[in-house]
């Protein structure tokens, strides 16, 4: 049983440019949702998808925004990167029948914009 | 806005020895209390949580304490080994219809010694 999957794991951007991050769920979680980690610090909460929509919106700008696919994975993009968008950003999967489970996350992928 | 203080931000203890970590939430609607915790390189893992109906929960030599009236909650690890080193997030979440937007602190990097 594959845990939540997130490509690439490392990559690297001009200010400017524009990137996606791909992540697929845990077999049998609906619910995605993206955080961002500067080093040194705790996951700040994105947004979360859930039945192909957006339902929840943390503090980023409209540059942050995202995709769920019927198939439950999940996309992030962020257009016109900025040197603070550096950071590791995290997806999690939860099931929405099972709300006090634990979110499972993947191993992230690291943005480096230089 | 939402808001969760963690201290200390470093805590270095001699193996054996106990470790206490406390946070403080700001929302006092957050009805769910996860622990994570994430070695170097490594995705966040959840290693013990608590709903706001239950004030104390004990997994082997760690535990969980809530006071719901001083918004506080703090983890302790016993007998504390090596292994245990590593940063621990305390996070809180209001969870209502599928929703679990969850607010992190900024993290306590312990530190075992043998």
């Amino acid at each position: 049983d594959a845990g939540v999957t997130q490509s690439p794991t490392h990559l690297i951007k001009t200010r400017g440019q524009q990137v996606t991050l791909r992540c697929s769920p845990k077999s049998g979680h609906d619910t995605v949702s993206w955080y961002q980690q500067a080093l040194g610090q705790g996951p700040q909460f994105i947004f979360q998808y859930y039945e192909e929509e957006e339902r929840q919106r943390g503090n980023f700008p409209d540059r942050f925004s995202g995709h769920q696919f019927p198939n439950y994975s999940s996309e992030l993009n962020v257009n016109a990167l900025l040197l603070g968008d550096s950071a590791l950003y995290l997806c999690a999967s939860s099931d929405q029948q099972a709300p006090y489970s634990p979110l499972h996350f993947g191993n992230g992928t690291r943005l480096t914009v230089t | 806005g939402e808001n969760v203080e963690q201290h200390p931000s470093t805590l270095s203890v001699q193996e054996g020895d106990s470790a206490v970590i406390k946070c403080t939430y700001s929302d006092s609607a957050s009805n769910y209390f996860p622990w994570y915790k994430q070695e170097l390189g490594k995705r966040p893992q959840l290693i013990i949580d608590i709903r706001s109906n239950v004030g104390e929960k004990k997994d082997q030599r760690i535990a969980v304490t809530l006071n719901k009236t001083a918004k506080h909650f703090s983890l302790h690890i016993t007998e504390t080994q090596p292994e245990d080193s590593a940063v621990y997030f305390c996070a809180a979440t209001l969870i209502s219809g599928g929703y679990n937007k969850l607010i992190f602190g900024a993290g306590t990097r312990l530190a075992v010694h043998p």
